[in-house]
């Protein structure tokens, strides 16, 4: 059962465009939901993330929105650049009775494409 | 300061060999984490080590997969008998502690079992 969804599985963007990256969950319990980053060769790295008391964050061009009743979050970059081009992963976890979110289940990643 | 390293960075194995993958954390990090990423998908959770001592082992397929972290700072993932559907990129991340919420990735180690 695969507790995060992610859509799409590709995307080619132009540079300068909008990027929009889609994910739905399915366990409630979920309460931490982080983007990664991830270039050939390398390990995932922390973009953004964001807990369901918000509806949205903004880091610098990058920027999530969360929609708790319908169980979706998405990640959008604005003015999408080469540089950007990579393989994207949202993920969720579950505070546990510690009160740590260490459990990420990511989603099976959008590889995106910006074209210059 | 460095990040998370993993060595080695490929291991080419045989059907039925041990293999040993090692992970150094960042300096400092107490707690350190191991996942598997199979071609194509998300990296999947398999332990978790708060200090010495491994506080969630849930996601280790099966009792062929076992990991260590002795002395609180370096990790082993150890796989005895390997078959080739243990062939993935193992990946390790370290926290500062388990409430920091980022997790730092290594590049990790891409295991091939022929």
């Amino acid at each position: 059962q695969q507790q995060v969804k992610q859509s799409p599985q590709s995307l080619i963007v132009q540079k300068g465009g909008i990027s929009i990256i889609n994910c739905a969950y399915e366990n409630t319990a979920f309460d931490y939901f982080p983007w990664y980053q991830q270039f050939p060769g390398k390990g995932p790295a922390l973009l953004i993330a964001i807990r369901p008391d918000v509806s949205e964050k903004k880091e610098g061009r990058f920027t999530i929105s969360f929609n708790k009743s319908a169980k979706q979050f998405s990640l959008h970059i604005m003015d999408s650049q080469p540089g950007d081009s990579a393989t994207y992963f949202c993920a969720a976890s579950i505070r546990d009775s510690g009160g740590s979110n260490y459990k990420l289940t990511f989603g099976k990643g959008t590889l995106l494409t910006v074209n210059p | 300061g460095a990040g998370v390293s993993q060595t080695p960075s490929n291991k080419v194995t045989e059907k039925g060999k041990y293999v040993e993958l090692r992970c150094d954390p960042i300096s400092g990090h107490t707690a350190l984490y191991w996942y598997r990423q199979s071609l194509g998908q998300g990296p999947e959770f398999l332990i978790y080590f708060q200090g010495t001592g491994a506080a969630d082992d849930s996601g280790l397929p099966n009792d062929r997969f076992f990991a260590v972290r002795p002395e609180g700072s370096v990790s082993t993932l150890k796989i005895q008998r390997t078959e080739r559907g243990d062939s993935a990129v193992y990946l390790c991340a370290s926290s500062l502690t388990p409430w920091a919420g980022e997790q730092f990735f290594g590049p990790g180690t891409r295991l091939t079992v022929l």
